[in-house]
């Protein structure tokens, strides 16, 4: 079956630091993969996304390569800044599932100042 | 371009009442989902709407929870009667298209925290 696995949290910062937060997955086709990025008290934002394998996927100064040979797909930032604060969920989306998303349970990302 | 609308943004209820949730999709997106999302877990898919047909609602614990579309628009969720276990952020969410071969972005509302006293 379909699944994501996150590194575990919560992850503490200074700023400008660097930034690597794991995700490994398990697909039965080929997915989609996503991060998706949610502030506190709102609803989840897409972060960046790649449709097939060795796709970058980038937005903010985070990035994001589709690994399909080790079923990657990690995300990372060179200089993380306080407003980067917030929860980090990495995704799949498998077309031969009728484009279910299946998220991991998320990393909690604080930058202290 | 206005995003996805949800209300209300925060409930307490006793368990054994009834609660609804509404969603209202980005205008013009065909599909849409309804998450629940317990804290400290990723969100999982309870329900998803092609226009208003059911696509998948394998997830969705039937003997307590429905949901309708009714003219492919607007959503509710409703939980009758709810538990002590459905405390929880439920999130709508919605895309562009549906499409065997195709992945779409999901767009996400800000959710609705239920607490279930």
């Amino acid at each position: 079956g379909n699944s994501v696995t996150q590194m575990e949290g919560p992850v503490t910062l200074s700023e400008e630091a660097f930034l690597t937060i794991n995700c490994t997955y398990t697909a039965t086709g080929y997915p989609s993969l996503f991060w998706y990025v949610q502030y506190p008290g709102e609803g989840l934002q897409l972060l960046l996304k790649a449709t097939k394998a060795d796709d970058k996927g980038s937005n903010k100064g985070f990035e994001a390569t589709y690994r399909k040979e080790t079923t990657s797909f990690h995300l990372e930032k060179g200089s993380v800044q306080v407003s980067d604060s917030a929860v980090y969920f990495c995704a799949l989306s498998d077309a031969n599932t009728g484009n279910q998303f299946y998220f991991g349970t998320g990393t909690s990302l604080t930058v202290i100042p | 371009e206005a995003g996805v609308a949800q209300s209300p943004r925060y409930k307490i209820i006793e368990k054994r009442q009834s609660v609804a949730f509404w969603c209202n999709p980005i205008s013009g997106h065909a599909t849409l989902y309804w998450y629940q999302q317990i804290l400290g877990q990723g969100p999982k898919l309870l329900i998803q709407f092609q226009n208003n047909g059911v696509v998948d609602d394998s997830q969705l614990p039937k003997d307590r929870f429905s949901a309708e579309r009714l003219k492919g628009v607007d959503s509710t969720l409703k939980i009758q009667p709810a538990k002590l276990e459905d405390s929880a952020v439920y999130l709508c969410a919605s895309s562009s298209r549906f499409s065997g071969g195709f992945t779409d972005t999901q767009y996400f509302g800000p959710g609705t925290r239920l607490t279930v006293l």
